[in-house]
């Protein structure tokens, strides 16, 4: 079986530039998790979705990130403009009925 | 929201030794508890959790953790460590199944030859 998909597993990109990551579940697993993780830190909960629905976005910056699961299957996580400060590792992980969460290897952001 | 405490940041032990990874949480509700494990480069892998039934759990790879609901603590534990035990080790904590999960600092443990 397949594990959860992250693409690109790492991305330079400069300041105020556009970024976009993409992650692909676990086939049949309905909840998707999006992550952020400093360095030397733990990961902490951007967004979950059950299907395509966001059920809990409150910790995600809307004024530059978003993100869209359209079909309730993959997902992509876009910041627009990129700040110094966004380079971390992005995690997506995926759970059938919001229960043991897999991750992916994560997409390591740095921004120059 | 749930905190979540990794007292050690780094562990450094020979190998064959035991180690104990510890870890504590805030709140005092029912709590689903878990362990992770990162290699390099690489995502989360679950190493143990405790839902309910059995306060010691057994994981993969010979660990094992116990739940300690008076000292709201779950540390981790391995009689005797290998080389390839060296990454970092993430506690986590969730009010209920599927609920946001909230995770500790990170432990590095390295395995000295």
């Amino acid at each position: 079986e397949a594990g959860v998909v992250q693409s690109p597993r790492y991305k330079i990109i400069e300041k105020k530039q556009p970024v976009a990551f993409w992650c692909n579940p676990i086939s049949g697993h309905n909840t998707l998790y999006w992550y952020l993780q400093n360095l030397g830190q733990g990961p902490e909960l951007l967004i979950r979705y059950e299907n395509e629905e966001a059920v809990d976005d409150s910790q995600l910056p809307k004024d530059r990130f978003s993100a869209e699961r359209l079909k309730g299957v993959d997902s992509t996580l876009k910041i627009q403009p990129a700040e110094l400060g966004d380079s971390a590792v992005y995690l997506c992980a995926s759970s059938l009925d919001r229960g043991e969460q897999f991750f992916g290897p994560g997409t390591r952001l740095t921004v120059l | 929201a749930q905190s979540v405490t990794q007292l050690d940041s780094q562990v450094p032990v020979f190998e064959e030794a035991p180690v104990e990874l510890r870890c504590n949480y805030s709140s005092s509700v029912s709590v689903y508890l878990f362990w992770y494990v990162q290699y390099p480069n690489q995502g989360l892998q679950l190493l143990l959790k405790y839902l309910s039934g059995s306060t010691l759990v057994k994981g993969i790879n010979g660990f094992e953790a116990e739940f300690n609901k008076s000292q709201t603590s779950f540390h981790l534990r391995k009689p005797s460590v290998h080389i390839s035990d060296t990454a970092e080790y993430f506690c986590a904590v969730s009010e209920g199944t599927g609920n946001q999960f909230y995770f500790g600092t990170g432990t590095s443990l390295t395995v000295i030859p």
